[in-house]
């Protein structure tokens, strides 16, 4: 099994750009995909980047994800934050028999 | 559009087995290109895959809960269920249940599970 290591927290100013990693233990980040999910509190989770760098309908392009392979991690990048972003970000990944979220990041705009 | 709703009950004593349905409308479970899962979130926590599930019976569990979890489906109520058994304090979350391509989306409103005697 692998883990997906994420920081704990991050903050920053709205209107400024913020990059929220995810770190792959073992195996490739290439190998499968990785998302994104934003949590606000008392709500389920919505998804806002899918296969690497993919956006749902709806999700502004703000948001964008990416991977690199030779820190194996992932990133979330949102950029023009607004205090609405504000809420906690999952990435989970895969696999052949796993599914993995990382432990999820706070997102504090202030 | 898809919608998932879990449902069961919300206290369930230590040692015995928490039992929750999610039903799926505006689709059908039986579609060929989807898993059904089950994820959780203790209060205040992260999210934890506990298992998936294909329409036609064939299942993963996440390793950790292997011996306990029990996930099944029935296509004829556009149902799939969770068991959990020999649950502690520490299986108290909010549990989810959600659709899945390698994506889990969308997801269902969650329902908690507290266990308490």
């Amino acid at each position: 099994n692998f883990m997906l290591t994420q920081p704990h927290s991050v903050s920053e100013s709205p209107g400024k750009t913020v990059t929220i990693s995810c770190t792959r233990s073992s195996g490739s980040i290439a190998s499968n995909y990785v998302q994104w999910y934003q949590q606000r509190p008392g709500s389920s989770p919505t998804t806002v980047i899918y296969e690497d760098n993919q956006r749902p309908s709806g999700v502004p392009d703000r948001f964008s994800g990416s991977i690199d392979s030779s820190s194996n991690s992932a990133s979330l990048t949102i950029s023009g934050l607004k205090t609405e972003d504000e809420a906690d970000y999952y990435c989970q990944s895969y696999d052949s028999s796993n599914q993995v979220f990382g432990g999820g990041t706070k997102l504090t705009v202030l | 559009q898809l919608q998932l709703q879990e449902s069961g009950p919300g206290l369930v004593k230590p040692s015995e087995t928490l039992s929750l349905t999610c039903t799926v409308s505006g689709g059908s479970i039986s579609s060929s290109s989807y898993y059904w899962g089950w994820i959780r979130q203790p209060p205040g926590k992260g999210l934890e895959w506990i298992g998936s599930i294909y329409y036609s019976g064939s299942t993963y569990y996440n390793p950790s809960l292997k011996s306990r979890v029990t996930i099944s489906v029935d296509t004829s109520k556009n149902q799939f269920s969770l068991k959990l058994s020999s649950v502690t304090a520490a299986d108290t979350a909010v549990y989810y249940c959600a659709r899945s391509t390698g994506v889990f989306d969308p997801w269902g409103q969650g329902t908690l599970v507290t266990v308490s005697s």
